[in-house]
């Protein structure tokens, strides 16, 4: 079964800062997508990357893929509140049915 | 209109009973999943079901049974509940098998006392 590890697993910063979600997995895979879940609420799809090298760009956030060292990064520019949330890593499990494996999720809050 | 829309949002029970979450999509997608999220929001697989197929996440008790009367259903029977299935229950749509964008329902909390 795919392995999927995030760090931190809660991050807590100030408005207008900058900071970077890893996420780790543990097979082979060439597509990846991030997610955000409000508090109570149901995932919102992010960011779909689907090669090696993918960079995608929506508002602060940044997401990027290196599939051979089996990594995924979500950048946060200059951080406002709205940012606040959970943040799940999903790669693609390559090895059996393509089902997405979520990692343990960023639980995110800007402090104004 | 919403794409992925399970039902119900919040269901209560008693050990033992027996339970049904449905699921809809509007999305024309030909895979659907369950994924059980638990306290701490980790959030994993159970059930995907594409053209008929159903892959078995092999952690999941065989209390559990996914049903799909169609393309655009795909509900979850749980039976004998206990107090550990307490979790709040995805469902999910994506295109194929290819595909795999995920869209997911509002979800459904299950409280078992």
């Amino acid at each position: 079964e795919l392995k999927v590890e995030q760090n931190p697993l809660f991050l807590s910063m100030q408005e207008g800062k900058n900071y970077t979600i890893y996420c780790n997995y543990s097979t082979t895979s060439d597509r990846l997508y991030w997610y955000r879940q409000d508090p109570g609420k149901s995932l919102e799809s992010l960011f779909v990357l689907l090669s090696n090298g993918a960079v995608k760009q929506e508002g602060r956030l940044m997401a990027s893929l290196d599939t051979k060292a089996r990594l995924s990064t979500l950048h946060i520019t200059a951080a406002v509140h709205d940012l606040s949330a959970t943040y799940f890593c999903a790669p693609e499990d390559q090895t059996g049915a393509n089902n997405l494996f979520f990692g343990t999720g960023t639980r995110l809050t800007v402090i104004p | 209109d919403t794409a992925v829309s399970q039902t119900p949002k919040y269901l209560v029970t008693q050990m033992g009973n027996d339970k049904s979450i449905k699921c809809e999509q509007n999305l024309g997608h030909d895979t659907m999943y369950w994924y059980k999220q638990d306290s701490k929001k980790f959030l994993k697989i159970m059930f995907s079901y594409n053209n008929k197929e159903l892959i078995i996440n092999e952690t999941v008790p065989n209390r559990f049974s996914p049903k799909s009367p169609d393309k655009a259903h795909l509900n979850l029977h749980i039976n004998s509940l206990e107090l550990g299935d307490s979790a709040v229950y995805f469902c999910a749509s994506s295109d194929s098998m290819v595909n795999t964008e995920a869209f997911f329902g509002q979800g459904t909390r299950l409280t078992v006392v």
